[in-house]
């Protein structure tokens, strides 16, 4: 159990348009969510926080406008890159909160991450 | 704030040899978890192990287990027996008590040679 999904694994796009990823929770409800971005070879840097019917919660340094966030269900988030440049190009991971009543912690799965490549 | 730090950005051992993986983190707070996760090629994050940080006992999961030093704020990740299946990116990681966030080391490329 506790399978996330994204969708597209990766994409190309050209430079001014916009493209959006999506996660999902196949198995289980989440009402939080969470975006990750992976330059090469570098570490996962928290972007923003999803909370399903609310206002996503942005890290500093990450453009609100630059990257739209939305979690309209329980087993939905989208992120969108708005008028995408090059600069943009990397390798975007989400992550979903299991919620468990028994434990003190929630384990977070991964997705398989989304490799935008913005021409 | 909390910082993780990986100071081995590259190890390569023999098959079936034993490896340790070293991370070092700074907090303020004294309930906290820590994590290894498991980047392979594939770039799917795979949770190795997590430590409670309320808990003195080292976490184990079958070849993978932790020595977890809290005065030191240490947390390095040991690999018996390596295998092939074993080379990934190894982040060590970080998480308050209560928070969601987790916050990264910069990772260990982690290279098993037949």
């Amino acid at each position: 159990g506790a399978v996330v999904s994204q969708h597209p694994s990766r994409v190309i796009c050209k430079s001014g348009t916009s493209v959006k990823i999506e996660c999902r929770s196949l198995d289980f409800q989440a009402t939080t969510m969470f975006w990750y971005r992976q330059f090469p070879k570098q570490s996962l840097m928290l972007m923003a926080t999803s909370n399903e019917g609310s206002k996503a919660t942005y890290e500093q340094g990450v453009e609100k406008d630059k990257f739209l966030i939305n979690h309209a269900s329980l087993t939905l988030s989208t992120l969108t890159v708005t008028s995408a440049h090059p600069e943009d190009s990397s390798f975007y991971i989400c992550s979903a909160r299991v919620v468990r009543a028994s434990r003190n912690y929630n384990e977070q799965f991964f997705g398989p991450g989304t490799r935008l490549t913005v021409l | 704030a909390q910082t993780v730090t990986q100071s081995q950005p590259e190890m390569s051992v023999q098959e079936a040899e034993t490896v340790t993986l070293s991370c070092t983190y700074d907090t303020s707070e004294s309930n906290y978890y820590l994590f290894w996760y498991k980047q392979p090629p594939s770039r799917q994050m795979i949770l190795v192990i997590r430590q409670e940080a309320y808990k003195q006992q080292n976490a184990t999961e079958n070849r993978f287990s932790v020595n977890f030093q809290k005065a030191a704020k240490s947390f390095s990740l040991k690999i018996s027996d390596s295998q092939l299946g074993d080379t990934a990116m190894y982040f060590c990681a970080f998480m308050k008590l209560r928070d969601d966030k987790i916050i990264f080391g910069k990772g260990t490329r982690l290279h098993i040679l037949p």
